[in-house]
């Protein structure tokens, strides 16, 4: 059984940087039929995707986060994880991690097919 | 950038049948997946691929997509049904949501 864990510092504060590890087990994370993502939902609020990395190194970010953005993959861990620089109190959400389905290959269609349970990240000082 | 819109909240009786839209641009020629959301809870995909049901999602839950809307449709209303359902597609490499509709159900 294929599960997400995400951890994270709960509190940052203004200015700072956000970095967020998702934990994946039961699977491996070089697996080519996907990419590992992140999604938040701010408080009462929708979902916003984040970005999108395989482990081959295609990495897709949302433009309006792009230039704070980092992500990386870790396979010797079986961990993804998030940088979000410069971080404001609009940056406060629920943030989870995702595995999605890597649409470049047949029978794939880019949906987010297994999520994590969301940590919550506060900006606050 | 590309928008989905859903309406804010829908409202179904007790075993009847739910439509929950979700309106975008020329959205029929993109695949539109679904999730559901209960309160506290991660997203679970329920519809992928415009009408494609994941394992273990019940056949009560169908979807299609058409033109500018896209419909899901829950029939036979259970209480364990209400929930937040995004729709979600992708454009020019941007995974875009919409922006949820909260189901209840009387």
């Amino acid at each position: 059984q294929v599960q997400l864990q995400e951890s994270g510092p709960g509190l940052v504060k203004p200015s700072e940087t956000l970095a967020l590890i998702c934990s994946v087990s039961g699977d491996s994370i070089s697996n080519d039929n996907y990419y590992w993502a992140w999604v938040r939902q701010p408080p009462g609020k929708g979902l916003q995707w984040i970005g999108s990395k395989s482990y081959s190194g295609n990495t897709y970010y949302n433009p309006t986060l792009k230039s704070r953005l980092t992500a990386s993959i870790d396979t010797s861990k079986s961990q993804f994880s998030l940088r979000l620089a410069s971080v404001t109190a609009a940056d406060t959400a629920v943030y989870f991690c995702a595995r999605q389905t890597n649409g470049n290959n047949y029978g794939s269609y880019w949906n987010f097919d297994l999520w994590g349970r969301g940590t919550l990240v506060t900006v606050s000082s | 950038s590309y928008e989905l819109t859903q309406p804010v909240s829908v409202s179904v009786a007790l075993g009847q049948t739910a439509t929950i839209t979700c309106g975008g641009s020329n959205l029929g020629t993109k695949y539109v997946h679904w999730y559901q959301q209960q309160p506290g809870q991660a997203p679970l995909l329920v519809i992928y691929r415009d009408s494609d049901r994941p394992s273990g999602i019940p056949e009560r839950f169908s979807a299609s997509n058409s033109g500018t809307t896209a419909t899901l449709t829950i029939s036979r209303a259970q209480a364990g049904d209400e929930a937040d359902y995004y729709c979600q597609v992708l454009d020019n490499y941007i995974w875009v949501f919409g922006g949820g509709t909260k189901l209840t159900v009387l």
